[in-house]
Order: C-alpha cells, then sequence, then structure tokens
C-alpha cells in the first residue's frame, strides 16, 4: 500500500482554462475527502465522498467545481474557468467509514495549482 | 457550525524541551474526534494523534500527548522531549462523530525548535 496518490502534483494554467485533479486512495478507504490549503492557513473542507455517493459540498465548492469518484475508487476534481483565487493546494484525504469518526484522514501530497 | 482555533501563529522551542500548542474548539455536537496533524515543510500532512469526546483519559502516543479540558472545549498537543524534526506547521482538527463526518482545521501554528 503506497498512500493517497495524487496526481499531478504541480498544475500551471492560465486563467479561463479547465483543469483536473486526480486523486487514488488507500484502497480499502470507502471514505474520500477534497480540501484546499492556501499559504498559512488551515486545509479547507470542499467535499466528501462515502463510495461513489457524494455525501457534502461546502459552500465553497462553486459551481465551477465539480467532483467525481466514478465506482467508489479513485477521485477527480474539475475546476472549470480557473481564476487567480483559485491558486492553492488541492489536497484529497482517504480514511476508514467504520467506527465513530474515529478514523483518521491521510492525505496525499496535494497538488498545487497555480493560475496566471 | 464548527470552529477550531489555534491562538499561536508561531513558537518557539529549544531543541530537548517540552512545548505545547493550544488548540480551542466550539461545537454543538456531543460526540466528537479531535485530531492533531503536523505538516513539514515538504507539504505532506501526518496524522499524530487522536482523542475521543467521551473518552476519559488523555489520549498519548510516543513523544505527543493531548492536554484535553473538555469543559473548557480545549486540546492542547504536548511535545515532549522537542527534536530539529519537529519544526512544522501543526493543525488542530475536529471531526462529528454523527452525520457527514467532515473534519475542520484550525489555522495552524507553525513550531520552530531552536538547537
Amino acid at each position: 500500500d503506497t498512500g493517497v496518490s495524487q496526481n499531478p502534483r504541480h498544475k500551471i494554467t492560465k486563467r479561463g482554462q479547465n483543469v483536473t485533479f486526480r486523486c487514488d486512495p488507500i484502497s480499502e478507504h470507502n471514505r474520500l475527502y477534497w480540501y484546499r490549503q492556501t499559504l498559512g492557513q488551515g486545509p479547507e473542507f470542499l467535499t466528501y465522498f462515502q463510495n461513489e455517493a457524494q455525501l457534502e459540498k461546502s459552500r465553497l465548492l462553486s459551481d465551477r467545481f465539480s467532483a467525481e469518484r466514478p465506482k467508489g475508487s479513485f477521485s477527480t476534481l474539475e475546476i472549470q474557468r480557473t481564476e487567480q483565487g483559485d491558486s492553492a493546494m488541492y489536497l484529497c484525504a482517504s480514511s476508514l467509514g467504520r467506527g465513530r469518526g474515529s478514523s483518521p484522514l491521510h492525505f496525499g501530497n496535494g497538488t498545487r495549482l497555480t493560475v496566471t | 457550525a464548527q470552529k477550531i482555533t489555534q491562538t499561536q501563529p508561531g513558537m518557539f522551542v529549544q531543541e530537548k524541551e517540552a512545548v505545547t500548542l493550544d488548540c480551542t474548539y466550539d461545537t454543538s455536537d456531543q460526540s466528537y474526534g479531535l485530531f492533531w496533524y503536523k505538516q513539514p515543510s515538504s507539504g505532506e500532512m501526518i496524522f499524530l494523534i487522536y482523542q475521543g469526546s467521551y473518552d476519559e483519559q488523555n489520549a498519548t502516543e510516543g513523544r505527543y500527548s493531548l492536554n484535553f479540558q473538555k469543559a473548557r472545549k480545549s486540546a492542547n498537543l504536548v511535545i515532549s522531549a522537542s527534536q530539529l524534526g519537529d519544526s512544522a506547521m501543526y493543525f488542530c482538527a475536529m471531526r462529528p462523530h454523527r452525520g457527514g463526518n467532515d473534519m475542520r482545521f484550525g489555522a495552524g501554528t507553525r513550531l520552530t525548535v531552536k538547537p
């Protein structure tokens, strides 16, 4: 098990372009989370999946953002018509879904997006 | 709504000494979990320690311990015998045991260990 994998590690794009990030969770984890982190801040929750179902979305996730997790395995996060304010580190995490919420999140190394 | 507050933007500690990183939280949930994560300059988020709201004893994991005071809604991280490799950002996080199960993070504390 190699942990949570995110690709690409870095993405530079021009304003107005669309970008897509991929996350491969730990194989036995049924929960998958997306967070956004800007410099000097803690991660901000974006959305969360249990298996293939998207159960919660933050109001931070505007209609330009969409996330999918087909077949409950890997997930993609797409940002359409990128804006400079979208520049951030996008973190993916996964966890086990059993227990009383005591399972920690295991994070990937993130995708750093720069919008020029 | 949940809110996590870390009031110390930066902390310094001498190598081999202990340091306490503060965390307070606000929630209407009765059952929840508290987590601490370490984020070195390389960027990965590393899970350190967990405390459940109904756990009677403070959690410990090696050199990390959690000073949990439920009535005060505080969950301070204590690092004993600091090492140079402990220099990093530290984030406190909370997750309710009900419903959505999303985890919310504080703004973090940057710890610098001095030789």
